[in-house]
């Protein structure tokens, strides 16, 4: 049983095209994460949905809009992409308490090539 | 704001032997939790401890054990007895209390040598 799950796994498209990934989670949790890692390995958070509500919205172009259809689910559509966009996006999920130690689950992770 | 210092861009260890990954951190949170995850080369993020910020005993799982001094602001991570499948980028990161974002240190390339 997959717990984070993102599709497409693989994703090449040209300058300028729109596309989504998709993530879902069967742990539960009430909150889900958008991360993108670039081609150094950083890894920074993007957005973050708790109960189909935006709780965190970093700075990011506004081309990047986030959907949460239900709390198993949270996609990302970005449009016009650019060079700029290529790295690896992640999505993650967790229980969202008032504490802190909740651990974040990570889905495989979509890696996004554009050209 | 959350900060993580991940020093060792790369480290080798030789196999059956341990070895330390170091992190420090900075926040003016009193409620924060500290991860190590592992990046395999095969991509995806594996969460293997967890220690929080009131815990008083370091945390253990398996062969991994988290060396938590507070006042000195670090969480480092040891693995004992090294395998060869321990080869992978290993992530310190940090969360805070509400919206809890994680923030990640720069990651450090563990290599396992025969």
């Amino acid at each position: 049983d997959t717990a984070v799950s993102q599709t497409p796994k693989y994703l090449v498209t040209q300058m300028g095209n729109d596309k989504s990934i998709k993530c879902e989670q069967n742990l539960g949790h009430d909150t889900m994460y958008w991360y993108k890692q670039d081609s150094k390995k950083f890894l920074k958070i993007m957005f973050s949905y708790n109960n189909k509500e935006l709780i965190i919205n970093e700075t990011v172009p506004n081309r990047f809009s986030p959907k949460s259809p239900d709390k198993a689910h949270l996609n990302l559509h970005i449009n016009s992409l650019e060079l700029g966009d290529s790295a690896v996006y992640f999505c993650a999920s967790s229980r969202l308490t008032g504490d802190s130690q909740e651990t974040q689950y990570f889905g495989p992770g979509t890696r996004l090539l554009v050209l | 704001a959350q900060k993580i210092t991940q020093t060792q861009p790369g480290m080798f260890v030789q196999e059956k032997e341990a070895v330390t990954l170091d992190c420090t951190y900075d926040t003016s949170d009193p409620s924060y939790g500290l991860f190590w995850y592992k990046q395999p080369s095969s991509g995806e993020m594996i969460f293997l401890i967890y220690q929080g910020s009131y815990d008083q005993q370091n945390a253990t799982e398996g062969r991994y054990s988290l060396n938590f001094q507070k006042a000195r602001k670090s969480a480092n991570l040891v693995i004992s007895a090294s395998q060869l499948g321990d080869s992978a980028m290993y992530f310190c990161a940090m969360r805070g209390p509400f919206p809890s974002k994680l923030t990640f240190g720069t990651g450090t390339r563990l290599q396992v040598t025969l």
